[in-house]
């Protein structure tokens, strides 16, 4: 089935440890996204990449990082975890920029 | 003030029931709006996209966007015990892309059977 697939799907992590967090899309989609998900501020946007081989910063990068090697990866690094980081972290993607987006099912990360 | 603003709910309506969902906004460039439905534990899916202002329609589903006032709305007919879910809008300006999506913080809807 055709679709974004995230891994780990859940974890719990000491803070000051690295993680990185996995996103894989079949579609064959341009731009794929990052958001983390907390309860009352919604959705915020992360990271985002329009094609492979360019990134951009979102509403709230910082702590975070990621590269877009080719068309369907799309990893997402924790270098040194911090607790304000336990999230629901979502990975996206969409055809192009102007094109809606589609989600997986998420990463629950708990950061202690 | 957020841009996008959305009742957090919790919305409990009994089976049948016609149901509303509201968003309004403060930003006027904003110009395509889409729905999404999110079940617990699972990703957003994405239900209605609708470009400028007007209805459109699919199956019990109604997305309704109306410029002027800055609010934009999602009716859903006949509801469904499976209708039950966290609702979020998002919406993003012209020629802005969907890298400035901008989300509201969802409705919680219980359709009671």
């Amino acid at each position: 089935i055709a679709g974004i697939t995230q891994a780990p799907t859940s974890q719990i992590l000491a803070a000051g440890r690295r993680m990185t967090l996995r996103c894989t899309q079949d579609m064959r989609h341009n731009a794929m996204y990052w958001y983390r998900q907390d309860l009352g501020l919604g959705l915020r946007l992360i990271h985002y990449s329009n094609t492979a081989g360019t990134t951009g910063k979102g509403e709230v990068p910082d702590g975070y990082s990621v590269s877009r090697a080719n068309t369907d990866d799309f990893p997402l690094t924790l270098a040194s975890a911090v607790p304000s980081q336990t999230s629901v972290y979502f990975c996206a993607s969409s055809e192009n920029i102007n094109q809606p987006q589609h989600f997986g099912d998420g990463t629950r990360l708990s950061i202690l | 003030q957020k841009e996008v603003e959305q009742d957090p709910g919790p919305l409990s309506v009994p089976e049948g029931a016609i149901v509303s969902l509201n968003c309004t906004y403060s930003n006027s460039a904003f110009q395509y709006f889409m729905w999404y439905r999110q079940y617990s534990r699972k990703g957003p899916e994405l239900l209605m996209y609708t470009y400028s202002s007007g209805n459109k329609e699919d199956g019990r589903f109604t997305a309704q966007v109306d410029k002027s006032s800055k609010y934009i709305s999602l009716f859903i007919r006949d509801s469904q015990p499976s209708d039950s879910a966290t609702y979020l809008c998002a919406m993003s300006p012209y020629g802005g892309a969907t890298n400035k999506l901008i989300f509201g913080t969802g409705t919680l809807l219980a359709i009671q059977p």
